[in-house]
């Protein structure tokens, strides 16, 4: 079955720290990969994507992603967090050409000032 | 650009009421999906339409629920009895055909007591 997998689901850290959040997706084929971020009590808002081309995709506020086709893996990177990055963060995979998202169990992380 | 705009942003009903949430679009978006979110499932894929046909409706739980697109600017998620398993957060997002990253409504948050 389709699935993407996030394995950390809680990660707390302390400002300055780097980050790593894990996503791993199961498809066969071309996919499209994203990161949405859920600040608390807001909806989500998309991070960064990956169609094609460099693997390592730069997104808003400093995040950035890179896709690993060999290890199904689209992991989220931050070099130094801050506390307002705690928020909870989404995987998202979608089959080229569709348009239906399959959204990862999500990775909830404090930043402790 | 108001984004996508749901109504209400808080709804508590009794059991066996029929509940409906609204959805405005932004304009010009021919996608439009419904995605309900617990703690327990996370976000799951309720129904998505594509020019205010319903494309796939596989996610809808049951009969209980249902949604309509009677024009390009509006749609309705409706529950008919309400039960308290129901209660969660209801979001709605909207694209463009081949802008495949979502811009989500700020959800509305639902309690069946």
């Amino acid at each position: 079955a389709q699935s993407v997998s996030q394995h950390n689901h809680h990660v707390i850290l302390s400002e300055a720290a780097s980050l790593e959040l894990g996503c791993n997706y199961s498809y066969g084929g071309t996919v499209n990969l994203f990161w949405y971020v859920q600040y608390p009590g807001q909806h989500l808002q998309l991070l960064l994507k990956y169609f094609s081309g460099d693997p390592l995709v730069k997104g808003i506020k400093g995040f950035e992603a890179e896709f690993i086709k060999s290890k199904f893996s689209f992991n989220l990177r931050k070099p130094s967090v801050q506390w307002s990055d705690t928020a909870e963060y989404f995987c998202a995979a979608l089959r080229t050409g569709t348009y239906k998202y399959i959204f990862g169990t999500g990775t909830r992380l404090k930043v402790l000032a | 650009d108001a984004g996508v705009i749901q109504s209400p942003r808080h709804e508590v009903t009794e059991m066996g009421q029929e509940v409906t949430l609204r959805c405005k679009p932004i304009s010009g978006h021919d996608y439009l999906f419904w995605y309900r979110q617990t703690m327990m499932r996370g976000l799951e894929l309720l129904i998505y339409f594509n020019n205010n046909v319903p494309i796939d409706d596989s996610g809808m739980p049951e009969d209980r629920f249902s949604a309509k697109m009677p024009n390009a600017s509006f749609s309705t998620l409706k529950i008919q009895p309400s039960e308290p398993r129901d209660s969660a957060v209801y979001f709605c997002a909207s694209t463009r055909a081949g802008n495949y990253g979502y811009t989500f409504g700020s959800g509305t948050r639902l309690t069946v007591v």
